[in-house]
């Protein structure tokens, strides 16, 4: 059974530092999703990774994803209050087109 | 292009009640899913369908819950009877499941918050 896990699961951060959250997934994959998740609200897509090797950029976030390893990251460069939400990483189990999801990091970025 | 659109936005309920949620995917998305999440975690995958077709329910609790997807457009998941661990947000979802298509991810819907008390 693929199982995703993320860390850490609390970050807070000050604003115009950098930090990585990482996504660690248990079983072979080549496909990996980035969502945002503002409190109340339902989940929107940030990146598509869909090959060992992957780099996608979006302003200040960076996704990547290293399939051999099975662990994706998400840079954050520069902090800023607006990127405070939770980030959840969501695995295809096995080409099913099944998204499995992690647990989530809930992200605070301090003034 | 409209999103995917879910119906009741919350629902409050007593304990062995039953309630019904209502999606309606993305046009052409032959993906549909549901996922139950439960405040503080991560989104649950309770089934899902290709076009009208079960594809993966192995998580779905069946005796008390179901799922359809007539036409294989809308769908609807059903909760009998509820209880009280059932309160989370049910979350709606679809995809272009194409291998030929670049957006493979999954587009979700505002969710219907459920309270059991």
């Amino acid at each position: 059974e693929l199982k995703v896990e993320q860390n850490p699961l609390f970050l807070s951060m000050q604003e115009g530092k950098n930090y990585t959250i990482y996504c660690n997934y248990s079983t072979t994959s080549d496909r990996l999703y980035w969502y945002r998740q503002d409190p109340g609200k339902s989940l929107e897509s940030l990146f598509v990774l869909l090959s060992n090797g992957a780099v996608k950029q979006e302003g200040r976030l960076m996704a990547s994803l290293d399939t051999k390893a099975r662990l994706s990251t998400l840079h954050i460069t520069a902090a800023v209050h607006d990127l405070s939400a939770t980030y959840f990483c969501a695995v295809d189990s096995s080409g099913t087109y099944k998204y499995i999801f992690g647990t989530g990091t809930r992200l605070k970025v301090l003034a | 292009e409209a999103g995917v659109a879910q119906s009741p936005r919350y629902k409050i309920i007593e304990k062995r009640q039953s309630v019904a949620f209502w999606c309606n995917p993305i046009s052409g998305h032959a993906t549909l899913y549901w996922y139950q999440q439960i405040l503080g975690q991560g989104p649950k995958l309770l089934i899902q369908f290709q076009n009208n077709g079960v594809v993966d329910d192995s998580q779905l609790p069946k005796d008390r819950f179901s799922a359809e997807r007539l036409k294989g457009v809308d769908s609807t998941l059903k909760i009998q009877p509820a209880k009280l661990e059932d309160s989370a947000v049910y979350l709606c979802a679809s995809s272009s499941r194409d291998r030929g298509h670049l957006n493979t991810e999954a587009f979700f819907g505002q969710g219907t918050r459920l309270t059991v008390v």
